[in-house]
């Protein structure tokens, strides 16, 4: 158990829609990011966030977004869902900026049909 | 942050040492070696890293050649629950976001 807790579990829904992923990171890290997991692209870096702020962004598409909320919890937004959105989400946290050893959640595995 | 190259997949006895390489040749000064491995699905561990001295932890052992330009994780004595994928991934570590840039990694089995 890595301390990130990720909800929910499974997300089935259909196209056209909008959904929201929620984190938590382990107690006290400040950073949270957000990696998307599919069969064709892999492991990819999307956002993360310091302190409630965006520090970096990845390979995040216009139709997603996130937050990271005062008490540290974050929340990625997808919107107007593709197929091709389908994959496992995870969240990971750091206790600083730069911080490389990163505990990931769970994830998030998204179904758009 | 530096490329890196890995086999696409390696078979090892259960209790024998299993040894993933990973070459970096274009490693930079400021660049460490990381390695995290992901079980079936699962999100993805942190399981060492290094500069360029060798580093050992209760998980595993990191060898990183005097050029840096390649590096061997070592489980010592593996078990079935070291079956994953294993990622080696260079990046600096010091201000920055530090994303983590995933390649295909290593898919490690263990055979009984």
């Amino acid at each position: 158990d890595s301390g990130v807790t990720q909800t929910p579990k499974h997300l089935i829904t259909a196209t056209g829609q909008r959904v929201t992923l929620r984190c938590s990171p382990r107690s006290g890290d400040l950073s949270v990011y957000w990696y998307q997991q599919s069969l064709d692209q892999g492991l990819q870096f999307l956002i993360q966030y310091y302190n409630g702020e965006e520090r970096a962004k990845g390979n995040i598409l216009e139709r997603f977004s996130a937050q990271q909320f005062p008490d540290l919890h974050s929340e990625l937004n997808l919107s107007s869902l593709e197929l091709g959105d389908s994959a496992l989400y995870f969240c990971a946290s750091s206790p600083n900026w730069g911080g490389n050893e990163q505990f990931f959640g769970p994830g998030t595995r998204l179904t758009v049909l | 942050d530096a490329k890196t190259t890995q086999p696409t997949s390696m078979d090892c006895a259960e209790g024998r040492a299993a040894n993933l390489p990973c070459n970096h040749s274009t490693i930079s000064g400021n660049e460490y070696v990381y390695w995290y491995r992901q079980i079936h699905s699962q999100g993805p561990q942190y399981i060492i890293h290094g500069l360029k001295n060798n580093e050992t932890n209760e998980m595993a052992s990191l060898i990183i050649t005097e050029d840096r330009k390649s590096s061997t994780l070592i489980l010592p004595h593996a078990t079935l629950r070291d079956t994953a994928v294993y990622y080696c991934i260079v990046t600096k570590t010091q201000q920055g976001a530090q994303k983590l840039v995933f390649g295909q990694g290593t898919r490690l089995t263990i055979n009984p």
